[in-house]
């Protein structure tokens, strides 16, 4: 069975502080995909990052940076001197190529000024 | 300009009362997909098709129907409605076919309200 978990409900920082998004995935695949996606009170879906299984690397882009262990199936995202504009609701998702996709109930962030 | 369109945006109807939900999309992409977003559920994924007239359901098909007739068009179906379909619904699509998974693009939204 395909299932991710993000434990995190709500978390509130005041800003400036780092804030990790911890992200749990279950797979029997050894090909698979996840995906960060961000959802700001406007509410449009926002890809942030795709990640594939062989792929362990770590990702840093700008402010964000991305943890991927498979040891842990832990897909970790986490936003460096946090500012108001991070304030959303985030998703984790996973996908074995082109089928369904398993979305994690998200954890909603909050940038305290 | 690339995008997934949706309409409507906003839809309150009542129980029993068929309605469509469309969704299109310019890219020319393969997969295209169905979500609805309930508080403290996340994104559940309804329908998805991997190509022109191939439709598999998500984890929660019931109370709903597809179809793929063109690549460029996914419209959901809600035959019955009831108010436990009151929900956010997102279409999404991506070039992913079974060799990969792309990233989606989402459309805007359409919020459904069944009394």
């Amino acid at each position: 069975a395909q299932k991710v978990t993000q434990a995190q409900t709500e978390i509130s920082v005041v800003e400036k502080e780092d804030v990790t998004l911890d992200c749990v995935y279950e797979t029997r695949d050894t090909t698979y995909y996840l995906f960060w996606y961000k959802q700001p009170p406007s509410g449009e879906l926002v890809f942030l990052i795709r990640r594939n299984s062989f792929d362990e690397q770590n990702e840093i882009s700008g402010r964000y940076s991305w943890n991927f262990q498979k040891s842990t199936s832990s897909f970790n995202f986490t936003i460096t001197a946090s500012q108001v504009v991070d304030s959303a609701v985030y998703f984790c998702a996973l996908n074995k190529a082109g089928n369904q996709f398993y979305f994690g109930t998200g954890t909603s962030l909050t940038v305290i000024p | 300009e690339a995008q997934v369109t949706q309409n409507p945006r906003y839809l309150i109807t009542v129980t029993g009362k068929k309605l469509t939900v469309t969704c299109s999309q310019n890219m020319n992409h393969e997969y295209m997909s169905w979500y609805r977003q309930d508080p403290g559920l996340g994104l559940r994924q309804i329908y998805y098709s991997m190509n022109v007239e191939v439709t598999d359901k998500g984890d929660v098909p019931e109370g709903y129907k597809v179809s793929r007739k063109e690549k460029r068009n996914f419209p959901l179906i809600l035959e019955s409605p009831s108010p436990n379909q009151t929900s956010l619904y997102f279409c999404a699509s991506s070039t992913g076919t079974s060799g990969s998974a792309d990233t989606q693009y989402f459309g805007p939204g359409t919020r459904l309200t069944v009394l």
